[in-house]
């Protein structure tokens, strides 16, 4: 079975300060995409950032980047400057296409103001 | 663009009845659709793949009489739990994928069912 590993439970990181979530992942696949998921108390699930396998170069979306290291299975995220809107749970997950996504147990984050 | 809605946000019903979960994407054509189960405090759980005209395909575990699937057209597909139990209470989210796209699915708002 494909897993997603999120080691963080819980982070915390003062306003305006930088933090990294990490998420590793298992797959025996050459091709699929890695995203970072954001889940405030709403539970509505926001697309933060995706990654395709085949590239090489780490996605950015504003103050979110990610770090994709494919021969080592690891996919962290990390937030700039970060806000009191950032306050979220964050998960990891893996797809494939038209593919249901497999996601990681996710890491409450929470921002000292 | 790109609205997913759930119909119910929220339902309560009694132990041994059915209740039916809509998913709906408002301005795009989705052949497939996926139901997730999230308990408290856990992470989302791929339930099964709805697809428009075919059978569901459940993942392993899922009881596929209990949970029924039907994607009747490009922009609805329904979870109906059948015989609902306190156990089946949970968060229950669903996700289309946009034909033509090569990987972005959208999620509803989820819906929260709790059986008394």
């Amino acid at each position: 079975a494909q897993t997603v590993t999120q080691s963080q439970p819980e982070m915390s990181v003062q306003e305006a300060e930088t933090v990294t979530l990490s998420c590793t992942y298992d797959t025996s696949e050459s091709d699929y995409y890695l995203f970072w998921y954001k889940q405030p108390p709403s539970r509505q699930m926001i697309l933060v950032i995706r990654q395709e396998a085949y590239k090489q170069q780490n996605a950015t979306e504003n103050r979110f980047s990610v770090n994709f290291q494919k021969a080592a299975k690891s996919f962290s995220l990390k937030i700039s400057d970060s806000q009191l809107g950032d306050a979220a749970m964050y998960f990891c997950a893996k797809g494939r296409g038209a593919d249901g996504l497999t996601f990681g147990k996710g890491t409450h984050l929470i921002i000292q103001p | 663009g790109a609205v997913v809605s759930q119909h119910p946000s929220r339902v309560i019903c009694k132990s041994g009845t059915s209740v039916k979960i809509e998913c709906r994407s408002l301005d795009f054509q989705a052949t497939t659709m996926f139901w997730y189960r999230q308990f408290p405090k856990q992470s989302l759980m791929l339930m099964a793949t709805s697809n428009e005209g075919s059978k569901a395909t459940y993942e392993q575990g899922v009881e596929k009489d209990k949970f029924l699937i039907n994607h009747a057209s490009l922009t609805l597909s329904t979870l109906t739990v059948t015989s609902a139990h306190p156990e089946d209470s949970s968060f229950y989210i669903c996700s289309a994928f946009p034909d033509g796209k090569d990987y972005e699915q959208y999620f509803g708002p989820g819906t929260r069912l709790t059986v008394t």
